[in-house]
């Protein structure tokens, strides 16, 4: 059974850093690309970031580049996002997500999110 | 960047109605679209990817079709556990956005 288990979420004031970490099981992790998507209170989904299986390809929103960094260790099974200069409008859950094989843009199974608030 | 436009942003429908959402993308996106299903609280669950294969698992009430700009979910015959909040994702480039979503409610 695929789990994918976030956590690092917490409070930040604006201008902070804040490390997120996802645990994943139940499947073959360097086989897969990985996602990180958000969703703001009450709002819709936002696509934040996307890693390759070997890590070796990233992408992100134009939202987030320059302030966040996506990577993997697949020999510990984990996924990462480095966030940095946090403002408020980051303010979301994060919701860390396995791609599906074939088709590595797609989200197939994701974990339950981890709350991320920036806030002074 | 490829914007997604679903509509309606909210359907009210009643357990048994055949219920269709549509999403339409600002560029031809061939085939590249995936839906999901979000329930309150709970995190998004992939329905149908290559904007008509079900994902393993999905009751076949769920379909999807188009292809290029134009593409629609539909529900044939709507069951209580169907409320919830769909959304559309392309697939084609990056980056992947999501639409804004509709909500199928309880008439």
């Amino acid at each position: 059974e695929v789990q994918l288990v976030e956590s690092g979420g917490g409070v930040v004031q604006p201008g902070g850093s804040l490390r997120l970490s996802c645990a994943a099981s139940g499947f073959t992790f360097d086989d897969y690309a990985m996602h990180w998507v958000r969703q703001a209170p009450g709002k819709g989904l936002e696509w934040v970031s996307l890693i390759s299986g070997d890590g070796g390809s990233t992408y992100y929103a134009d939202s987030v580049k320059g302030r966040f960094t996506i990577s993997r260790d697949n020999s510990k099974n984990s996924l990462y996002l480095q966030m940095n200069s946090l403002r408020t409008e980051d303010t979301a859950l994060y919701y860390c997500a396995k791609g599906l094989l074939g088709f590595p843009g797609v989200p197939d199974y994701w974990g339950q999110g981890t709350l991320v608030t920036v806030s002074s | 960047d490829i914007q997604m436009t679903q509509s309606p942003s909210s359907v009210s429908a009643s357990v048994g109605d055949r219920v269709t959402i549509t999403c339409r993308a600002s560029q031809g996106i061939s085939s590249w679209l995936a839906w999901y299903q979000q329930k309150p609280g709970k995190a998004p669950k992939l329905l149908i990817y290559a904007a008509s294969s079900l994902q393993s698992g999905v009751p076949s009430r769920f379909s999807g079709s188009g292809s290029g700009t134009d593409f629609t979910l539909t529900i044939s015959s709507l069951q209580p556990e169907d409320f919830a909040t769909y959304y559309c994702q392309q697939a084609n480039s990056f980056p992947p956005a999501f639409g804004g979503g509709t909500k199928v409610e309880i008439k």
